[in-house]
């Protein structure tokens, strides 16, 4: 099974400011890899997909980068609506799907 | 209205039976995969089953394997998950959720649910 490493656990910045977050593959995924957005209570919302797609309706200042093991989701300027927990998914290892274990994304 | 509906949850004791009920409207049920996930309390997200777009294939987690079975019926857009010999650790909100590609399944998820909880417990 494929483990994704999310980091940090949390990430705590205020709004306007860009926010970084990593997603690490214990092998190679190519660039078969998702982000995800879920807020408290509700279910989550795919933001990016194969790494650097955004899904319909996402805004521009969410963006996807990296390949291989090491991958990258950023924000370019934090909105109020954007802190929630992040999670990415691979899907190379067909049919066991994985998820990490996300990245909490807080106001400071 | 695009939407995944589930339905089914509840609290049942260990090495019982439970059944899922996910009901589609808004898009064509029948071009789909369809996938459930689960998310136990406080916890991350967790693949558990796909079904095909024709219900042929299907592939589930190991831990699940020989005690959930996954299908579909086209007719009524409904999408079902039968969970047999259920563990404490099998509790979860499951929700379930949309393949992103027609037909042949991308294993990214584009529409979710708003879940249902099973709970296992003596």
């Amino acid at each position: 099974e494929i483990v994704l490493t999310q980091s940090p656990a949390t990430l705590s910045l205020s709004p306007g400011e860009r926010a970084t977050l990593s997603c690490r593959a214990s092998q190679s995924v190519s660039s078969q890899l998702a982000w995800y957005q879920q807020k408290p209570g509700q279910a989550p919302r795919l933001l990016i997909y194969d790494t650097s797609n955004r899904a319909t309706g996402i805004p521009a200042r969410f963006s996807g980068s990296g390949s291989g093991t090491d991958f990258t989701l950023t924000i370019s300027s934090l909105q109020p609506e954007d802190f929630a927990v992040y999670y990415c998914q691979q899907r190379s290892s067909w049919p066991q799907i994985t998820f990490g274990q996300g990245t909490r994304l807080e106001i400071k | 209205q695009v939407e995944l509906v589930e339905s089914g949850g509840g609290v049942v004791q260990p090495g019982r039976s439970l059944r899922l009920s996910c009901a589609a409207s808004g898009f064509t049920f029948r071009n789909y995969g369809m996938h459930w996930v689960r998310q136990a309390p406080g916890k991350g997200l967790e693949w558990v089953a796909v079904i095909s777009y024709d219900g042929r294939d299907k592939y589930y987690r190991d831990s699940v394997k020989g005690r959930f079975t996954i299908s579909r019926d086209n007719s009524k857009k409904t999408l079902y998950l039968q969970m047999n010999s259920l563990r404490a650790d099998d509790t979860a909100v499951y929700y379930c959720a949309k393949d992103f590609a027609m037909m042949d399944p991308s294993l990214y998820f584009d529409l979710w649910g708003r879940g249902s909880l099973v709970a296992v417990s003596s």
